[in-house]
């Protein structure tokens, strides 16, 4: 069945520092990706999101590219800050309309 | 405002004693759903609905029930609680479209004793 793998946490970095967390997916056809951001005591938010290979998806800083070839789509921020410290969770949609959630990366990021 | 609100936000209850957590939408989303969230397993979705009146199971069904009567509510029954379903649950609406995302309520946390 379809389904998203995203590496474990806890990740903690400090502020400035480069970010990157893996997201890998197995789905039949064309999914679509994306990444939600839970903050403390908060429900999910989309953080971004892309929907064919190639796409790259945008917010915030955030970045992440939808690639095909590696059934990938890590997101990267160049430079965290403190407010980024959240729990980050990779999903994806199938063709059937279903969504599958990664099991989330929490990140802090310290002063 | 779009939201999706759910209540109660906190809840303890003991083993036995039926609860509704509610579940509602204000974007006339035909789609809703309920997940539950656990440490190291992330989202798991438990019911769904498609539209009033249609509700199916997601991969976590045991246990709970739902009904859609209406299309901006989506309330969530656990008739028997028990300590396994101790969780951080989430209700979710989104249209039908081909890049459609979902929102998402604050999340109910229920300890059931």
């Amino acid at each position: 069945g379809d389904s998203v793998t995203q590496m474990e946490g806890p990740v903690t970095l400090s502020e400035e520092a480069f970010l990157t967390i893996n997201c890998t997916y197995t789905a039949t056809g064309y999914p679509s990706l994306f990444w939600y951001v839970q903050y403390p005591g908060e429900g999910l938010q989309l953080l971004l999101k892309a929907t064919k290979a190639d796409d790259k998806g945008s917010n915030k800083g955030f970045e992440a590219t939808y690639r095909k070839e590696t059934t990938s789509f890590h997101l990267e921020k160049g430079s965290v800050q403190v407010s980024d410290s959240a729990v980050y969770f990779c999903a994806l949609k199938n063709e059937m309309n279903q969504f599958y959630f990664g099991t989330g990366t929490s990140l802090t990021v310290i002063p | 405002e779009a939201q999706v609100t759910q209540n109660p936000r906190y809840l303890i209850t003991v083993t036995g004693k039926k609860l509704t957590v509610t579940c509602s939408q204000n974007m006339n989303h035909e789609y809703m759903s309920w997940y539950r969230q656990d440490p190291g397993l992330g989202l798991r979705q438990i019911y769904y609905s498609m539209n009033v009146e249609v509700t199916d199971k997601g991969d976590v069904p045991e246990g709970y029930k739902v009904s859609r009567k209406e299309k901006r509510n989506f309330p969530l029954i656990l008739e028997s609680p028990s300590p396994n379903q101790t969780s951080l649950y989430f209700c979710a609406s989104r249209t039908w479209g081909s890049t459609d995302t979902q929102y998402f309520g604050p999340g109910t946390r229920l300890t059931v004793l």
